[in-house]
């Protein structure tokens, strides 16, 4: 079975207080791979799609990466502004479509001044 | 641009009503899809549409109805609300039934008594 699972469950940093998001995924193969960021009452927002092992890409202090078992999100010097809840989702291999995309319980960011 | 627009943000039912949830894009994607959030597990798909007309179910369907008249609705009926419907449903659409980029609206409280 796909399986999606996100370390840790909160996080909490003081600002400039560098760290990473873990997400580990168990699929029959990978299509994709996408984080999404979502703050409180809102809802989720793209920001990366990976598509193969040793894919990296960079939106100011974040940098996404990916292995063939987990992908990670660095956050570099984060400010308070980064504090939010941020989404992993698979897309397996064997499906076509991003109605078959499996979503993690995600990671509450917490940055402190 | 108002994107994706979910209405109402807050709704409060007793068991056994029912209600629709509206949800309306102006970007002209043609797909869209209905999202539940629960507390500590990842967002789970209800129903999706590829285009005007064509619906089909998703991971968590039963309870819940849906109609793609327009490219830009998809409302979501509850048809005898349980207190298990108790969610944050969020609404989301794409330019591409393939892409994992998805735009998400604000989201719909619901609170089942």
């Amino acid at each position: 079975e796909d399986q999606v699972t996100q370390s840790p469950e909160a996080l909490r940093l003081q600002e400039g207080e560098s760290s990473s998001l873990n997400c580990s995924y168990t699929v029959s193969g990978l299509r994709g791979l996408f984080w999404y960021r979502q703050d409180p009452g809102k809802g989720p927002e793209f920001l990366f799609t990976l598509y193969s092992a040793g894919e990296e890409k960079e939106k100011e202090r974040l940098k996404a990466t990916l292995t063939k078992k987990e992908s990670f999100l660095h956050i570099t010097a984060p400010k308070p502004e980064d504090s939010a809840t941020y989404l992993c989702a698979v897309q397996p291999r064997a499906y076509l479509m991003i109605s078959d995309m499996r979503f993690g319980a995600g990671t509450r960011l917490t940055v402190k001044p | 641009n108002a994107g994706v627009t979910q209405t109402p943000k807050f709704q409060v039912l007793k068991t056994g009503q029912s209600m629709t949830l509206q949800c309306a894009q102006d970007m002209n994607h043609e797909y869209m899809s209905w999202y539940r959030q629960d507390p500590g597990m990842g967002l789970r798909l209800i129903h999706y549409s590829v285009g005007a007309g064509i619906t089909d179910q998703g991971e968590v369907p039963n309870g819940y109805n849906v109609s793609r008249s327009t490219t830009e609705d998809f409302p979501l009926r509850l048809l005898s609300a349980a207190p298990s419907q108790t969610s944050v449903y969020f609404c989301a659409s794409s330019f591409d039934r393939n892409t994992g980029e998805l735009f998400f609206g604000e989201g719909s409280r619901l609170t089942v008594l």
